[in-house]
Protein backbone atom coordinates (compact mmCIF):
# COMPACT_ATOMS: atom_id res chain seq x y z
CA UNK A 1 0.00 0.00 0.00
CA UNK A 2 1.27 3.58 -0.90
CA UNK A 3 2.08 5.23 2.17
CA UNK A 4 3.35 9.17 2.23
CA UNK A 5 4.64 10.91 5.13
CA UNK A 6 4.67 14.98 5.59
CA UNK A 7 6.96 16.42 8.41
CA UNK A 8 7.09 18.89 9.99
CA UNK A 9 3.00 18.80 10.94
CA UNK A 10 3.70 22.95 11.56
CA UNK A 11 5.99 25.30 10.82
CA UNK A 12 6.25 29.03 11.71
CA UNK A 13 9.17 31.27 10.18
CA UNK A 14 10.05 34.75 10.42
CA UNK A 15 10.22 36.19 6.81
CA UNK A 16 13.24 35.66 5.18
CA UNK A 17 13.92 32.50 6.84
CA UNK A 18 14.62 29.85 4.51
CA UNK A 19 13.84 25.99 5.48
CA UNK A 20 12.50 23.16 4.10
CA UNK A 21 9.44 20.56 4.12
CA UNK A 22 9.77 16.99 3.70
CA UNK A 23 7.64 14.25 2.13
CA UNK A 24 8.76 10.46 2.65
CA UNK A 25 6.78 8.12 1.02
CA UNK A 26 7.12 3.92 0.11
CA UNK A 27 5.51 3.18 -3.40
CA UNK A 28 5.85 0.00 -5.58
CA UNK A 29 6.58 2.07 -8.47
CA UNK A 30 6.47 5.64 -8.80
CA UNK A 31 5.13 7.56 -11.75
CA UNK A 32 5.13 10.74 -10.17
CA UNK A 33 5.06 12.94 -7.25
CA UNK A 34 2.92 16.02 -6.76
CA UNK A 35 3.05 19.08 -4.65
CA UNK A 36 0.26 21.19 -4.08
CA UNK A 37 -0.08 24.75 -2.01
CA UNK A 38 -3.53 24.93 -0.41
CA UNK A 39 -4.82 27.83 1.15
CA UNK A 40 -8.04 27.63 4.13
CA UNK A 41 -11.23 26.74 2.87
CA UNK A 42 -9.78 26.52 -0.93
CA UNK A 43 -8.85 23.92 -3.12
CA UNK A 44 -5.32 22.79 -3.65
CA UNK A 45 -3.23 24.33 -6.36
CA UNK A 46 -0.87 22.42 -8.34
CA UNK A 47 2.93 23.26 -8.00
CA UNK A 48 5.26 20.86 -9.19
CA UNK A 49 5.45 17.50 -10.80
CA UNK A 50 8.32 14.92 -10.16
CA UNK A 51 9.14 11.68 -12.28
CA UNK A 52 12.29 10.57 -10.94
CA UNK A 53 15.19 10.79 -8.24
CA UNK A 54 17.25 13.36 -9.14
CA UNK A 55 14.75 15.61 -10.82
CA UNK A 56 14.30 19.44 -9.72
CA UNK A 57 11.71 21.85 -10.23
CA UNK A 58 11.55 25.91 -9.39
CA UNK A 59 8.94 28.26 -9.13
CA UNK A 60 9.41 31.27 -7.63
CA UNK A 61 11.08 30.62 -4.36
CA UNK A 62 10.22 27.12 -4.03
CA UNK A 63 12.37 24.30 -5.44
CA UNK A 64 11.21 20.74 -5.49
CA UNK A 65 13.99 17.60 -4.97
CA UNK A 66 12.96 14.16 -5.09
CA UNK A 67 15.22 11.29 -4.08
CA UNK A 68 14.11 7.36 -4.05
CA UNK A 69 12.51 7.41 -0.76
CA UNK A 70 11.76 11.30 0.23
CA UNK A 71 11.06 14.59 -1.57
CA UNK A 72 12.00 17.74 -0.25
CA UNK A 73 10.14 21.43 -1.02
CA UNK A 74 12.96 24.35 -0.25
CA UNK A 75 11.53 27.53 -0.02
CA UNK A 76 14.26 30.67 0.51
CA UNK A 77 13.68 34.18 1.56
CA UNK A 78 9.97 33.32 2.28
CA UNK A 79 6.90 35.99 2.73
CA UNK A 80 3.78 36.33 4.05
CA UNK A 81 1.91 35.16 1.15
CA UNK A 82 3.54 32.00 1.27
CA UNK A 83 1.88 30.78 4.07
CA UNK A 84 -0.39 27.97 3.65
CA UNK A 85 -0.61 24.34 3.56
CA UNK A 86 1.27 22.25 1.59
CA UNK A 87 0.23 18.70 0.03
CA UNK A 88 2.33 16.08 -1.10
CA UNK A 89 1.08 13.34 -3.22
CA UNK A 90 2.46 10.02 -5.16
CA UNK A 91 0.85 8.49 -8.41
CA UNK A 92 1.75 4.92 -8.85
CA UNK A 93 2.22 2.78 -11.96
CA UNK A 94 -0.79 1.45 -13.14
CA UNK A 95 -3.55 3.08 -10.82
CA UNK A 96 -5.33 7.09 -11.52
CA UNK A 97 -5.73 7.88 -7.19
CA UNK A 98 -3.58 9.66 -5.66
CA UNK A 99 -2.53 9.27 -1.99
CA UNK A 100 -2.13 12.03 -0.16
CA UNK A 101 0.00 12.92 2.77
CA UNK A 102 -1.74 15.23 5.72
CA UNK A 103 0.17 18.39 4.69
CA UNK A 104 2.62 20.76 6.58
CA UNK A 105 1.25 23.85 7.54
CA UNK A 106 3.30 26.81 7.18
CA UNK A 107 3.58 30.27 9.05
CA UNK A 108 5.32 33.27 7.95
CA UNK A 109 5.61 36.15 10.36
CA UNK A 110 6.43 39.34 8.94
CA UNK B 1 -10.86 31.22 -18.41
CA UNK B 2 -10.65 27.47 -18.24
CA UNK B 3 -10.92 25.80 -14.77
CA UNK B 4 -12.95 23.65 -12.52
CA UNK B 5 -16.07 24.98 -10.66
CA UNK B 6 -17.89 23.15 -8.36
CA UNK B 7 -21.47 24.38 -6.04
CA UNK B 8 -22.50 25.11 -3.53
CA UNK B 9 -19.67 26.73 -1.79
CA UNK B 10 -21.70 25.70 1.19
CA UNK B 11 -24.32 23.03 1.59
CA UNK B 12 -26.23 21.80 5.01
CA UNK B 13 -28.10 18.61 5.00
CA UNK B 14 -30.65 17.08 7.53
CA UNK B 15 -30.07 13.72 8.24
CA UNK B 16 -31.91 11.45 6.08
CA UNK B 17 -31.47 13.89 3.40
CA UNK B 18 -29.52 12.80 -0.14
CA UNK B 19 -27.45 16.02 -1.53
CA UNK B 20 -26.08 16.38 -4.96
CA UNK B 21 -22.49 18.30 -5.24
CA UNK B 22 -22.35 19.65 -8.25
CA UNK B 23 -18.53 19.42 -10.54
CA UNK B 24 -18.05 21.15 -14.08
CA UNK B 25 -14.54 21.40 -16.20
CA UNK B 26 -13.94 23.32 -19.03
CA UNK B 27 -10.67 21.68 -19.65
CA UNK B 28 -11.09 18.86 -21.85
CA UNK B 29 -9.67 16.83 -19.17
CA UNK B 30 -10.31 13.20 -19.63
CA UNK B 31 -10.16 12.25 -15.87
CA UNK B 32 -12.31 13.28 -13.06
CA UNK B 33 -12.50 12.87 -9.16
CA UNK B 34 -13.87 13.24 -6.50
CA UNK B 35 -12.57 13.64 -2.84
CA UNK B 36 -12.88 14.31 0.19
CA UNK B 37 -10.97 16.27 3.49
CA UNK B 38 -11.38 16.05 6.82
CA UNK B 39 -8.99 17.95 9.50
CA UNK B 40 -5.85 16.12 10.44
CA UNK B 41 -6.52 13.67 7.24
CA UNK B 42 -5.02 13.65 3.75
CA UNK B 43 -7.35 13.52 0.53
CA UNK B 44 -9.07 10.25 0.28
CA UNK B 45 -10.54 9.62 -3.16
CA UNK B 46 -14.43 8.76 -3.32
CA UNK B 47 -14.85 7.97 -7.00
CA UNK B 48 -12.74 8.61 -9.92
CA UNK B 49 -13.99 8.56 -14.10
CA UNK B 50 -11.39 8.35 -17.21
CA UNK B 51 -14.30 8.29 -19.51
CA UNK B 52 -17.79 8.81 -20.18
CA UNK B 53 -20.37 6.59 -18.86
CA UNK B 54 -17.75 4.81 -16.62
CA UNK B 55 -16.13 5.04 -13.20
CA UNK B 56 -14.52 3.42 -10.63
CA UNK B 57 -14.72 3.35 -6.42
CA UNK B 58 -12.36 4.89 -4.58
CA UNK B 59 -11.05 3.87 -1.19
CA UNK B 60 -14.36 5.08 0.33
CA UNK B 61 -17.13 4.70 -1.90
CA UNK B 62 -19.92 3.72 0.47
CA UNK B 63 -22.42 5.98 0.64
CA UNK B 64 -21.84 7.99 -2.48
CA UNK B 65 -22.88 7.80 -5.85
CA UNK B 66 -21.55 9.10 -8.85
CA UNK B 67 -22.48 9.28 -12.93
CA UNK B 68 -20.26 11.30 -15.97
CA UNK B 69 -22.79 11.30 -18.85
CA UNK B 70 -21.00 14.28 -20.15
CA UNK B 71 -17.08 14.97 -20.58
CA UNK B 72 -17.49 18.02 -18.08
CA UNK B 73 -19.18 16.66 -15.79
CA UNK B 74 -18.89 14.77 -12.95
CA UNK B 75 -21.30 15.08 -10.02
CA UNK B 76 -21.15 13.47 -6.53
CA UNK B 77 -24.76 12.54 -4.69
CA UNK B 78 -24.17 12.22 -0.81
CA UNK B 79 -27.05 9.75 -0.35
CA UNK B 80 -28.61 9.23 3.56
CA UNK B 81 -25.99 5.58 3.71
CA UNK B 82 -23.15 7.98 4.58
CA UNK B 83 -22.86 8.13 8.28
CA UNK B 84 -20.91 10.91 8.65
CA UNK B 85 -20.94 13.27 5.17
CA UNK B 86 -19.56 16.42 7.37
CA UNK B 87 -16.60 17.07 5.45
CA UNK B 88 -14.95 19.74 2.72
CA UNK B 89 -15.29 17.84 -0.64
CA UNK B 90 -12.80 18.89 -3.73
CA UNK B 91 -13.08 17.76 -7.37
CA UNK B 92 -10.32 17.41 -9.30
CA UNK B 93 -9.93 16.72 -12.84
CA UNK B 94 -6.75 15.62 -15.60
CA UNK B 95 -5.48 14.09 -18.61
CA UNK B 96 -5.50 10.53 -19.08
CA UNK B 97 -1.72 11.02 -20.62
CA UNK B 98 1.95 8.81 -19.30
CA UNK B 99 3.44 12.10 -18.62
CA UNK B 100 0.80 14.95 -18.13
CA UNK B 101 -1.75 13.89 -15.43
CA UNK B 102 -1.85 16.09 -12.48
CA UNK B 103 -4.45 17.09 -11.41
CA UNK B 104 -6.33 19.95 -10.68
CA UNK B 105 -8.69 20.63 -8.33
CA UNK B 106 -11.61 23.02 -8.23
CA UNK B 107 -12.79 25.23 -5.45
CA UNK B 108 -14.62 22.84 -2.79
CA UNK B 109 -18.05 22.44 -1.28
CA UNK B 110 -18.26 22.25 2.62
CA UNK B 111 -20.93 19.75 3.38
CA UNK B 112 -23.02 20.15 6.99
CA UNK B 113 -25.29 17.68 7.99
CA UNK B 114 -27.64 19.67 10.27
Amino acid sequence: EDQVTQSPEALRLQEGESSSLNCSYTVSGLRGLFWYRQDPGKGPEFLFTLYSAGEEKEKERLKATLTKKESFLHITAPKPEDSATYLCAVQNFGNEKLTFGTGTRLTIIP
Amino acid sequence: DGGITQSPKYLFRKEGQNVTLSCEQNLNHDAMYWYRQDPGQGLRLIYYSQIVNDFQKGDIAEGYSVSREKKESFPLTVTSAQKNPTAFYLCASSFDRESYNEQFFGPGTRLTVL
